[in-house]
């Protein structure tokens, strides 16, 4: 079975600019979450999705952070404009119960 | 404070070590502590998963909890370089709520 996959693995780009990450959870599982971790500090909560619906976003940063689940599948998170201190990896996590399922990260550097 | 207390290390071992890694918590709040794993560019791995105090044995590793005094603590018997790996404990409250709140993970490594 496959297990979360995050694309793409890593991304470098220029203050301003937009990016879009991509996680593809485990087949079936409801529960997908996002998680960053800025160098030197805990990866941290970002937002958690049931099926399509947001459950809990209290971890978004700020609005310039955008996350969206179509169809209850694969999800997406935008960062647009990217400022410097977005750089650091970002994992995606699925679950179809208490245990949760992590993806290898993306690694966003913004120059 | 920080909710979630980890020394980061890092901490090196010979192989065959009995390895010590430890969390202090402030919040009551969290039911369920966890093990993660993570290798060099991999994302976290569980390891371990428990929730009432006491100890919980699987193969090397045994997770022990003491939620009288907030602190959890993983030990590895018979360390192995393949062991070589941050270290994350992680914990959250009851119910369905499942976000995680992440030490900062500690760097082991086993030298051969």
């Amino acid at each position: 079975e496959a297990g979360v996959t995050q694309f793409p693995s890593h991304s470098v780009i220029e203050k301003g600019q937009t990016v879009t990450l991509r996680c593809d959870p485990i087949s079936g599982h409801d529960n997908l979450y996002w998680y960053r971790r800025v160098m030197g500090k805990e990866i941290k909560f970002l937002l958690h999705f049931v099926k399509e619906s947001k459950q809990d976003e209290s971890g978004m940063p700020n609005n310039r952070f955008l996350a969206e689940r179509t169809g209850g599948t694969y999800s997406t998170l935008k960062v647009q404009p990217a400022e410097l201190e977005d750089s650091g990896v970002y994992f995606c996590a699925s679950s179809q119960g208490t245990s949760l399922f992590f993806g290898p990260g993306t690694r966003l550097t913004v120059l | 404070q920080k909710e979630v207390e980890q020394d980061p290390g890092p901490l090196s071992v010979p192989e065959g070590a009995i390895v010590s890694l430890n969390c202090t918590y402030s919040n009551s709040a969290f039911q369920y502590f966890m093990w993660y794993r993570q290798y060099s560019r991999k994302g976290p791995e569980l390891l371990m998963y428990t929730y009432s105090s006491g100890n919980k044995e699987d193969g090397r590793f045994t997770a022990q909890v003491d939620k009288s005094s907030k602190y959890i603590s993983l030990f590895i018997r018979d360390s192995q370089p393949s062991d070589s790996a941050t270290y994350l404990c992680a914990m959250r409250g009851g119910g369905s709520n499942y976000k995680l709140t992440f030490g900062k993970g500690t760097l082991l490594t086993v030298n051969p």
